[in-house]
């Protein structure tokens, strides 16, 4: 089946414990994205990939890292989290231009 | 802002009866596509429409895009009480292939 695979789907982490969020697609698309979704904001995109080793800044990056080693995940790194990270978490992929599918969402809380 | 703008935020309707959303962006576009969202799920994508397109079907959701007006619109036929969700547009922008996202219309089918 093709999908976007996130884990974990909840995560309760403390302030400044480093933290990852895996993020994998199996329909070899070459565009990936990380968005987080918070009440009266909508989707705000963190990074992006549009290949392999090539990532691009989003609207608010700022706290985030990303890699693209291979095409079929794009991990989200959290070096040190803090309490205004907590939101709820995508990853897309997509063939470039064209629909995105996304993950079933990662809901990250910072204490 | 680069994102784009749903209207209304908000919408009740009967079920049955038809739907219709707006979204209205500020940049010239390569494509403009509509996804739905259960609450805290991943979004699913609907619809995609090229900017030289400008009226789309599937099923019983119908597209239009107004490049001129830079607007697009989302019409559901013979709404359900599965269609309630929230709604958004997203749009790729020409310039890359950045996709940015509206804030949403929730839309609440009543029985």
């Amino acid at each position: 089946e093709a999908q976007v695979t996130q884990n974990p789907r909840y995560l309760i982490t403390v302030t400044g414990k480093k933290l990852t969020v895996t993020c994998s697609q199996n329909m070899n698309h070459e565009y990936m994205s990380w968005y987080r979704q918070d009440p009266g904001l909508g989707l705000r995109q963190i990074y992006y990939s549009m290949n392999v080793e090539v990532t691009d800044k989003g609207d608010v990056p700022e706290g985030y890292k990303v890699s693209r080693k291979e095409k079929r995940n794009f991990p989200l790194i959290l070096e040190s989290p803090s309490p205004n990270q907590t939101s709820l978490y995508f990853c897309a992929s997509s063939p470039q231009g064209n629909g995105y599918t996304f993950g079933s969402g990662t809901r990250l809380t910072v204490v | 802002s680069q994102q784009g703008e749903e209207d209304p935020q908000a919408l009740s309707i009967q079920e049955g009866e038809n739907a219709t959303m707006n979204c209205s962006y500020k940049t010239s576009i390569n494509n403009l596509q509509w996804y739905r969202q259960n609450s805290g799920r991943g979004l699913v994508h609907l619809i995609l429409i090229r900017s030289n397109e400008r009226e789309k079907h599937s099923g019983r959701l119908r597209v239009t895009l107004d490049t001129s007006k830079k607007s697009s619109s989302l019409l559901i036929t013979a709404s359900r009480a599965a269609d309630t969700a929230s709604y958004f547009c997203a749009f790729i922008m020409n310039r890359d292939d950045k996709i940015i996202f509206g804030k949403g219309t929730r839309l609440h089918i009543l029985p």
